[in-house]
C-alpha cells in the first residue's frame, strides 16, 4: 500500500470559491505530480515537481497553481473554482530514477456547482 | 504529436481464462512502457514496466510484450480472477523526461 494521502476525498463547492487540495507522501520521493481525470478517461498531467522549490506545468492547461515547500507536501490551489473544474484530481509521487513507477493517492473528487 | 492509445475500450473475459489488453504508441523515443491498473474509486497502481530494449517481461501472472516494429504493447494476464476487474492504462516515458503520458484505458470485466 502506497503512503500517499489526499484530502479531502470529496468536495462540493460553489463557483468562485478558493480551494486547496492537499497531497502528502511519506516515502521521501523527490518527484510529485498532479493529474486530472474525468470518469473512465485517461489521466492528464497538470503539474509536477522535481523537488523542493521546483514546479512545472504539465501537458494540460490548468488554472490551478502548486507549491513545493517541503519534500512530502504538494498542495494544489484553485483561486476561483468554476464548474469546468469539476473532475477527479490525482496526486502521485516517484522515487529518484524511477519516474515510470508512480505511486498514486486515492484522489479528490471535486464538484463545482 | 505523441499519443498512446488502446485498441478496445472494454474487454469481457471468463474467469480463469487469459486476458490480453493491447495498446498502440506513436513515439519511438520512449524508453519505458508501463501498465497501470485502476480499480473503481482508487488511484492507478503500477503493474509492470518494460524498457525499450526488451521485447518481453514477466511478472506475477502478468506478461508484457513490446513490438517496436509496429509500435504495439500488450499486457497478458494469466488465469484472470475477479480481482483483476479494473481499468488498465498503458503509458510511456521519454528518455529525458520525468513524466509519463497515459493512454485512454481499457475496462476489463470478468464473467463468473
Amino acid at each position: 500500500e502506497a503512503d500517499i494521502y489526499q484530502t479531502p476525498r470529496y468536495l462540493v463547492i460553489g463557483t468562485g470559491k478558493k480551494i486547496t487540495l492537499e497531497c502528502s507522501q511519506t516515502m521521501g520521493h523527490d518527484k510529485m505530480y498532479w493529474y486530472q481525470q474525468d470518469p473512465g478517461m485517461e489521466l492528464h498531467l497538470i503539474h509536477y515537481s522535481y523537488g523542493v522549490n521546483s514546479t512545472e506545468k504539465g501537458d494540460l492547461s490548468s488554472e490551478s497553481t502548486v507549491s513545493r515547500i517541503r519534500t512530502e507536501h504538494f498542495p494544489l490551489t484553485l483561486e476561483s473554482a468554476r464548474p469546468s473544474h469539476t473532475s477527479q484530481y490525482l496526486c502521485a509521487s516517484s522515487a529518484p530514477g524511477r519516474s515510470y513507477e508512480q505511486y498514486f493517492g486515492p484522489g479528490t473528487r471535486l464538484t463545482v456547482t | 504529436g505523441e499519443s498512446v492509445g488502446l485498441h478496445l475500450p472494454t474487454l469481457s473475459v471468463q474467469e480463469g481464462d487469459n486476458s490480453i489488453i493491447n495498446c498502440a504508441y506513436s513515439n519511438s523515443a520512449s524508453d519505458y512502457f508501463i501498465w497501470y491498473k485502476q480499480e473503481s474509486g482508487k488511484g492507478p497502481q503500477f503493474i509492470i514496466d518494460i524498457r525499450s530494449n526488451m521485447d518481453k517481461r514477466q511478472g506475477q501472472r502478468v506478461t508484457v510484450l513490446l513490438n517496436k516494429t509496429v509500435k504495439h504493447l500488450s499486457l497478458q494476464i494469466a488465469a484472470t480472477q475477479p480481482g483483476d476487474s479494473a481499468v488498465y492504462f498503458c503509458a510511456e516515458k521519454y528518455s529525458s523526461a520525468s513524466k509519463i503520458i497515459f493512454g485512454s484505458g481499457t475496462r476489463l470485466s470478468i464473467r463468473p
